[in-house]
């Protein structure tokens, strides 16, 4: 057990609509980086938050968004889903011990778009 | 832009050491390399690090040439457990995304 929690653990929608993961981090940890894996993708960075603010992106559709609220949990909001945007999507959090951070990531959400 | 190298599959009979090996001939000075694992669909779990030195932990020793540019990773008594995908990352410390390769499928076989 990382620490970090996501839920729900399952999804399914259909295309068009809209749907919000939610990520919990570790207790301390002030980062979180959301991830997509897909079968013929593999593991892609999203997005990163750091206390609240955007820190880097990465190939996240402009459909996607997030954000990271005061008590450090985050949410990633997908919208006009495509049957492509069918993934698991993984939370990750991470503190900065001065010198080195580690990245412990969650469960993930395995979403399912019909 | 991959800067690391890892052979995509591996198999290793259960009880014996694995050694899973990775390139990373670009690396530079103020570069960590990390190991995380993906036991099937599940999130990715943190291994070790290491900067230029040998480390050991509870799960796994990692060794680093002396001229960094590849690294081994060990796994002294493989069980069917560690059947897993493995991933060889070089980053900057801190606060930076993990950027995943394709890593190396370990399959651990009775």
């Amino acid at each position: 057990d990382s620490g970090v929690t996501q839920t729900p653990k399952h999804l399914i929608t259909a295309t068009g609509q809209r749907v919000t993961l939610r990520c919990s981090p570790r207790s301390g940890d002030l980062s979180v980086y959301w991830y997509q894996q897909s079968l013929d993708q593999g593991l892609q960075f999203l997005i990163q938050y750091y206390n609240g603010e955007e820190r880097a992106k990465g190939n996240i559709l402009e459909r996607f968004s997030a954000q990271q609220f005061p008590d450090l949990h985050s949410e990633l909001n997908l919208s006009s889903l495509e049957l492509g945007d069918s993934a698991l999507y993984f939370c990750a959090s991470s503190s900065w011990g001065g010198v080195i951070d580690t990245q412990y990531f969650g469960p993930g959400t395995r979403l399912t778009v019909l | 832009d991959a800067k690391t190298t890892q052979p995509p599959s591996m198999d290793c009979a259960e009880g014996r050491a694995a050694n899973l090996p990775c390139n990373h001939s670009t690396i530079s000075g103020n570069e960590y390399v990390y190991w995380y694992r993906q036991i099937h669909s599940q999130g990715p779990q943190y291994i070790i690090h290491g900067l230029k030195n040998n480390e050991t932990n509870e799960m796994a020793s990692l060794i680093i040439t002396e001229d960094r540019k590849s690294s081994t990773l060990i796994l002294p008594h493989a069980t069917l457990r560690d059947t897993a995908v493995y991933y060889c990352i070089v980053r900057v410390a801190v606060l930076e995304e993990v950027r995943f390769g394709a890593g190396t499928r370990l399959t651990v076989k009775p």
